[in-house]
């Protein structure tokens, strides 16, 4: 069984500081780790993904996370966040041996950036 | 636009009414999955589809089924509808279903039931 784990509800960052939301998983295997962004109304999009290699992943937007498998972690970074950043990211994660495997979403972490 | 093409967007019905989601993939996708959004459940998986194929089951209802046709388009069919089913609906399509490809998702389906 696989599962990811959001363990804010919401994180508060002021506008032109760092971000970072929080990402642990467990899979039986190897995983595929994946972020998405939500805006109000709207549906997911598709942020990066870890695969293989390189653990520090870069993606849209300026974002990037880190794999670390020995903590079981990938979290998402902003070195310097917007306002316009302020949303539900969901962290979410495969099992590599899985070939039909669904990706399981954690919770989602609001992040409000005050200007 | 994602690609993904959800409708309609919003839907309001009464209590043991029945209702139809569509779904159209993004061009060159075969699989297609359905989620619930709900305040109190977060993103729950439903069900995939693979080229017209189940592949996958979550926590679907009995009351709930699903279907993908011959032009990949597929469709979430919701009966027997009580309160609690009112959520936020999304389909999202990959290439081919497979560990490593992300999704592509909807704009999702707002049904409400009254």
């Amino acid at each position: 069984a696989q599962s990811v784990a959001q363990p804010e509800d919401q994180v508060n960052v002021a506008e032109g500081n760092p971000l970072t939301v929080k990402c642990t998983y467990s899979v039986s295997g190897n995983p595929y780790l994946f972020w998405y962004v939500q805006y109000p109304n709207r549906g997911l999009q598709f942020l990066l993904k870890y695969i293989t290699g390189d653990n520090l992943v870069k993606g849209s937007y300026g974002f990037e996370a880190e794999f670390n498998k020995s903590q079981t972690s990938f979290h998402l970074k902003k070195p310097s966040a917007l306002v316009s950043d302020s949303a539900l990211y969901f962290c979410a994660v495969r099992d590599m041996a899985d070939s039909w495997g669904k990706l399981q979403f954690g919770a989602g972490t609001q992040v409000v950036v005050t200007p | 636009d994602s690609g993904v093409t959800q409708t309609p967007k919003h839907l309001i019905t009464a209590t043991g009414q029945r209702v139809t989601l569509r779904c159209s993939p993004r061009s060159g996708d075969l699989s297609v999955y359905w989620y619930q959004q709900s305040l109190d459940q977060g993103l729950q998986f439903l069900i995939q589809y693979y080229n017209g194929e189940e592949r996958a089951k979550g926590n679907i209802l009995e009351r709930f089924s699903a279907q993908q046709f011959p032009d990949l388009h597929s469709e979430l069919n919701l009966s027997s509808l009580e309160l609690g089913d009112s959520a936020l609906y999304f389909c999202a399509s990959s290439v081919a279903g497979q560990a490593a490809d992300g999704y592509t998702f909807g704009s999702g389906t707002r049904l409400t039931v009254v």
